[in-house]
């Protein structure tokens, strides 16, 4: 069945700084690979995605990388601001019944 | 555009009570999933739902948690009887095709 490992599971990090995510996944029909950030009493809101096609994808500070062949995917966050802290999580979708599988998450906590 | 709409919010019961959640997903989202998050952990797929039909619910403990959706939009999920180890956030998200939004989420407390 799917299944997705993220790392790590805190990152502290100075203003300023980039935070990278990682997520490996081990079913090669998995054709879309979305990034959620969760705060604190609020629902996973939709930060980035890549579709299978496609190896690199950037929103403002926000980039996510796929590398197909080794299964594996990276949420980069450059100028790291105190309000991006917060639980990031990766999901894979199986590209066939649009099933949703999460990573166990990353506590990301920017240090002003 | 309205998002996804759960209720209550929050829910404290005693152990063997029963509950129910209520989801409303945005208009013309086929597919409506619901998750369970213990404290700490990645959300955990319970159900999904394609229209009216179920698509997975290999990860739903049927003797005690079951689910519905009437007509293709609404969705209740059930507990009866309800165990300590229950206590999660519930979570409902729908989509059209690949984005999925996620509702606020109910909070249960089994005590």
């Amino acid at each position: 069945g799917e299944n997705v490992e993220q790392h790590p599971s805190t990152l502290s990090v100075q203003e300023g700084d980039s935070a990278v995510i990682k997520c490996t996944y081990s079913d090669s029909a998995s054709n879309y690979f979305p990034w959620y950030k969760q705060e604190l009493g609020k629902g996973p809101q939709l930060i980035i995605d890549i579709r299978s096609n496609v190896g690199e994808k950037k929103d403002q500070r926000i980039a996510v990388t796929l590398n197909k062949t080794a299964k594996h995917f990276s949420l980069h966050i450059t100028e790291t601001q105190p309000e991006d802290s917060a639980v990031y999580f990766c999901a894979i979708h199986d590209g066939s019944n649009y099933k949703l599988t999460f990573g166990k998450g990353t506590l990301l906590t920017v240090n002003p | 555009e309205a998002g996804v709409a759960q209720s209550p919010r929050y829910k404290i019961i005693e152990k063997r009570q029963s509950v129910a959640f209520w989801c409303n997903p945005i208009s013309g989202h086929a597919t409506l999933y619901w998750y369970q998050q213990i404290l700490g952990q990645g959300p955990k797929l319970l159900i999904q739902f394609q229209n009216n039909g179920v698509v997975d619910d290999s990860q739903l403990p049927k003797d005690r948690f079951s689910a519905e959706r009437l007509k293709g939009v609404d969705s209740t999920l059930k507990i009866q009887p309800a165990k300590l180890e229950d206590s999660a956030v519930y979570l409902c998200a729908s989509s059209f095709q690949y984005e999925a939004f996620f509702g606020q989420g109910t909070r249960l407390t089994v005590v």
